[in-house]
């Protein structure tokens, strides 16, 4: 079966400092693969996508940007975190083809201050 | 998108009552459709979806009814039970399926009261 982890759970960290956070995916190849935002009370927002290592579209112009490195794996990163960075970031896979369902990590949740 | 303002939109219900979540969507392009349940600190977690060429869909205890006349999409929840209690989110699949990227709504709290 396919399991899809992030790390950390939580984190905190100030304004300015870099960010990287890490998605990995098990138990399937060649995964679509998400990176979403979310405030608190509020939706999801799609921050990038990518159908392929090294391949990645992004939505939202901004600080963060995204790295594909392996087949399974989705790094979010930043060079300097705003404020406005904090919020919920979840990761999700999906297998490629047509229209389907979104399988969703944990979550990390991160807290500039 | 985001959503607008600071507070989801609440349904609260009894414990036992059904439940019937509300969702518009935007593109009338859109063939398919998901509900999502997310408790509070975790994922999503897929509930049921439906495609464009059909108007309904059944799961166990939940119902999902499309309307593409006035774009709109329902989730109905039989017997609601206090584990219900979650936020429901609507999403609608938009680029024509080749990337299989999706839009979320803005979502509903759902609280049951036991």
């Amino acid at each position: 079966s396919q399991t899809i982890h992030q790390w950390p759970a939580t984190l905190v960290q100030p304004v300015g400092s870099p960010l990287s956070l890490e998605c990995t995916v098990e138990g399937t190849s060649n995964p679509n693969l998400y990176w979403y935002r979310q405030a608190a009370g509020r939706g999801l927002q799609l921050l990038f996508y990518s159908v392929g290592i090294g391949q990645i579209s992004s939505e939202v112009p901004q600080n963060l940007s995204a790295s594909r490195p392996q087949d399974r794996q989705f790094i979010l990163s930043s060079k300097k975190l705003l404020l406005s960075d904090s919020g919920f970031y979840l990761c999700a896979w999906r297998p490629t083809g047509g229209p389907g369902e979104q399988y969703f990590g944990p979550g990390t949740r991160l807290t500039v201050t | 998108g985001e959503s607008v303002g600071l507070h989801l939109p609440t349904l609260s219900v009894q414990e036992g009552d059904n439940s019937i979540i509300n969702c518009a969507y935007s593109n009338s392009a859109s063939d398919y459709f998901i509900w999502y349940k997310q408790e509070s600190g975790k994922g999503p977690q897929f509930i049921i979806d439906i495609r464009s060429n059909m108007d309904k869909r059944q799961g166990q205890r939940v119902t999902v009814l499309l309307n593409k006349t006035v774009k709109h999409l329902s989730l109905q929840i039989a017997a609601t039970q206090p584990g219900d209690s979650a936020v429901y989110f609507c999403a609608e699949n938009w680029d024509g399926g080749s990337q299989g990227n999706l839009i979320f709504g803005k979502g509903t709290k759902l609280s049951v009261k036991p």
